[in-house]
């Protein structure tokens, strides 16, 4: 089946230093992939996507590349501020499907102190 | 523009009590609509999935059920809540016939089942 394995939380960082969150995925065919994101009190909100292999999803300074060959999707920053402290979630869209039912993973909370 | 309206953001009801959560779209039309719920320590579940007024699909076998009244209106309902229906539990939309189209997430409702 489809499914998503993040790596667990929290992630703690100072500012400015480098932010990586691992995700992986299990699925057939050729999955769409994302980031969303949840900021304190907030809904989760739409971050970046990659919709087919060596994509690149790009947004306020965060990216990620979709590795078919190691089914990851790996979100990155090189420097981070303490306004992204929130909770990420990896997200990937089954192949073919009609309806936009997206798959999550667990969510990683990442907080970044001054 | 359009958003979606999801309440009430907090809720403690007793085991055994009815539940009924209610979400609405504006500005849009013939959206799909989704519940997702969020355990602790688990990602975000879909729970339920609708395409149209009066079409509920569910995903997981559970204590809960969703109706669909109206294009806009979605609403969670459960006769008797149990303890592990306690969750965070968010709505979202996305305009239909658009592949890869991002949802947009309601702000949650947290319940605690008591």
């Amino acid at each position: 089946g489809n499914s998503v394995t993040q790596m667990e939380g929290p992630v703690t960082l100072s500012e400015e230093a480098f932010l990586t969150i691992n995700c992986t995925y299990t699925a057939t065919g050729y999955p769409s992939l994302f980031w969303y994101v949840q900021y304190p009190g907030e809904g989760l909100q739409l971050l970046l996507k990659a919709t087919k292999a060596d994509d690149k999803g790009s947004n306020k300074g965060f990216e990620a590349t979709y590795r078919k060959e190691t089914t990851s999707f790996h979100l990155e920053k090189g420097s981070v501020q303490v306004s992204d402290s929130a909770v990420y979630f990896c997200a990937l869209r089954p192949y073919g499907g009609a309806t936009n039912k997206l798959i999550f993973g667990t969510g990683t909370l990442l907080a970044v102190q001054p | 523009s359009q958003t979606i309206h999801q309440w009430p953001a907090t809720l403690v009801q007793p085991v055994g009590s009815p539940l009924s959560l209610e979400c609405t779209v504006e500005g849009t039309s013939n959206p799909n609509l989704y519940w997702y719920r969020q355990a602790a320590g688990r990602g975000l579940q879909l729970l339920f999935y609708s395409v149209g007024i009066g079409q509920i699909s569910s995903e997981v076998p559970q204590n809960l059920s969703a109706s669909r009244p109206q294009d806009r209106q979605f609403i969670l309902s459960s006769k008797k809540l149990l303890l592990s229906d306690s969750g965070f539990y968010l709505c979202a939309w996305a305009q239909k016939g658009k592949t890869n189209e991002k949802l947009f997430f309601g702000s949650g409702t947290q319940l605690s089942v008591l």
